[in-house]
């Protein structure tokens, strides 16, 4: 398996710009998160995907953040318009909700930076 | 809500055995796990306790007690590529995690 497919590895944006990141999760996982991590905050949950429906949203951090899941196999997360507070690197993970450690799977992330 | 410490730093030798310490507070426990990141890199999976006690995988293991909220990954005969961040994590219902702020380990030769 190729594991959990991200891009772009990095996004260079102007403020004000529209940023779309998209997650490919591992074949079969039912289950998809979204992170942000910077070195004030460190690692955040945004929002969270169960069986492509989202659960939780109470992370994404204002009304410019979105998220959705169409199917099974693909994720985004768009941020419109883009701050420069918003640079982060971002990670999609996902996994089996079902039974055993509920290890998540990390994406490479996406490095992103808003001037 | 959610809330986990850990130490900011920890630095050992090469052969060595260093033990990073988390505790925790939340509204519903579902276990503790344990994450590696490398510089540049993305999270890792180590290990998870739902149960109290000691898991062994390798040169890592980690432990579990409940009852104290709290939780170590021990690491031993550090290696030089253990140099990362190690995050303490706990799940919430829906297998969905909070991390700790992560512990800077650095292996010295």
């Amino acid at each position: 398996d190729a594991g959990v497919i991200q891009s772009p590895r990095h996004e260079v944006t102007e403020m004000g710009q529209e940023v779309t990141l998209r997650c490919k999760p591992i074949s079969g996982h039912n289950s998809l998160f979204w992170y942000r991590q910077t070195m004030m905050r460190g690692l955040e949950l945004l929002i969270y995907f169960n069986n492509n429906v989202p659960i939780d949203d109470s992370g994404m951090p204002e009304d410019r953040f979105s998220a959705k899941m169409p199917n099974a196999s693909f994720s985004t997360l768009k941020i419109q318009p883009s701050e420069p507070r918003d640079s982060a690197v971002y990670f999609c993970a996902s996994s089996l909700t079902s039974g055993g450690s509920g290890e998540q799977y990390f994406g490479p992330g996406t490095r992103l930076t808003v001037t | 809500g959610q809330s986990l410490e850990q130490p900011s730093e920890v630095t050992a030798v090469e052969g060595a055995i260093v033990q990073i310490n988390c505790t925790y507070q939340t509204s519903g426990f579902y276990g503790l796990s344990w994450y590696q990141q490398h510089d540049g890199g993305a999270p890792t999976f180590l290990s998870y306790n739902g149960l109290d006690g000691l898991e062994e995988t390798g040169r890592f293991s980690s432990f579990l007690s409940r009852s104290d909220s709290y939780g170590y990954l021990l690491l031993q005969e550090l290696q030089m590529k253990d140099s990362a961040s190690y995050f303490c994590a706990v799940p919430g219902s829906a297998r969905q995690l909070t991390f700790g702020s992560g512990t800077q380990l650095t292996v010295l030769p």
